[in-house]
Parts: structure tokens; sequence; C-alpha cells
């Protein structure tokens, strides 16, 4: 089974502070996604990566940045945390060549004060 | 940007009872899938329908997908208490990413 791993479930940070959010899979996926969820707006998201060191801006991702220096780990980077980024954030894979099914991890609940 | 709309919002049923779900999209598609969200974790992939399909099944559940309408509906039938949950239905055009919905929150009452 696919596993996607995040590193914290819950954070709690104060506004200004710089926030690592790290992603691993284990099945050797090429494509690397962030989300963050808020109450209805559904998923948004923020960042993916299709390649080792390869970006590409999702729909929001201002005020955040990434980092794909191996292929398993896909990091999120809050440069200066702010209390709008208070949010559910997902990472997700899946197969370049394949459906586009995406397996997620179990979430990182930030808050920021 | 949001691409799919559920619909209804939220959603109360008895167990047993039949859940009804429909998502609505924009754009043409490629495929249309659904995911499950279970309180406060991930998402976990439900089903997948390609463009070129009208009807899947898998288990309890039935995709329907009609591309005239640009709509699909998932439904779940006999359902239990551990299919609350939130479901969100999630499509793709010409590229990798997915485009979610807000979801639909099912409460099954016991």
């Amino acid at each position: 089974d696919v596993k996607v791993t995040q590193s914290s479930r819950y954070l709690v940070k104060r506004t200004g502070e710089k926030v690592f959010l790290e992603c691993v899979q284990d099945m050797d996926h090429e494509n690397m996604f962030w989300y963050r969820q808020d109450p209805g707006l559904g998923l948004r998201l923020i960042y993916f990566s299709y390649d080792v060191k390869m970006k590409e801006k999702g729909d929001i991702p201002e005020g955040y940045s990434v980092s794909r220096e191996k292929k398993e780990r896909f990091s999120l980077i809050l440069e200066s945390a702010s209390t709008n980024q208070t949010s559910m954030y997902l990472c997700a894979s899946s197969l370049l060549a394949a459906n586009n099914e995406q397996f997620f991890g179990p979430g990182t609940r930030l808050t920021v004060l | 940007s949001q691409q799919g709309e559920e619909d209804p919002q939220a959603l109360s049923i008895q167990e047993g009872e039949n859940a009804t779900m429909n998502c609505s999209y924009k754009t043409s598609i490629n495929n249309l899938q659904w995911y499950r969200q279970n309180s406060g974790r991930g998402l976990v992939h439900l089903i997948l329908i390609r463009s070129n399909e009208r009807e899947k099944h898998s288990g309890r559940l039935r995709v329907t997908l009609d591309t005239s309408k640009k709509s699909s509906s998932l439904l779940i039938t006999a359902s239990r208490a551990a299919d609350t949950a939130s479901y969100f239905c999630a499509t793709d055009a010409n590229d990798y990413k997915l485009s979610f919905g807000a979801g639909t929150t099912v409460t099954v009452r016991a």
C-alpha cells in the first residue's frame, strides 16, 4: 500500500515564525502536491511538483514556498507565518502516467497565533 | 480553481438507507473521481469513472457520469455508521492536477 506521511498532525506556531511541513511518500511517485483545506472551500492547491527540483504554482501559492530535493520528500515552507494561514494542510502523491489517483497523507492542522 | 461542486452540502440519513450526492463541473474532463474523508484525516480514493463511461460500481458504491450535463452522482447503498464522512468529487482536465469540490458531509444515524 502507498503510504504518505506528514511530519506533524498538529502544529501551533506564532505569527512571523518560519514553518516547515514535511511530506514523505514511499511508492516512488513522481507527482507530489500540497493542498490547504478550509471549511466551505474544499481543497485548494498550493504547489505541486512533477519531478525532483521541479515545482509549479497552484491556485494559492502566495505566502508559501516548496522544496523537493529528493523524489520521496516534498516540503512546504511558510516563510513568515500569518494568522490567515491557520488551516489543515494535506500532502498527496500520484504516479505520473496513471489515472491521476492521488494518495493523501493524514494532514497537518496548523494554528498560527 | 474549484471546478466541482457537490450537492447537497450536508446529508443526514438513517443506517440502512441510501445516500445520494451530486457533483457538477464546468469544463471537459478526462475522468472524475470520488474521495472520502473521515473527520480530521486525509482523503481516501473511492472510485474513478472515465469520461467515456456512464456508470461504475464498487461494492456498495455506484457512480454515474453524464458528460452532456457535466454532472456525476455517488450513491451509497445500505449505509452504515462507518460511512459517516465527507465526500469529494475531483476532476482532471489535461494535466495531472485534480480540482476538488467543497464536499458533501454525510452523517449516518444509528
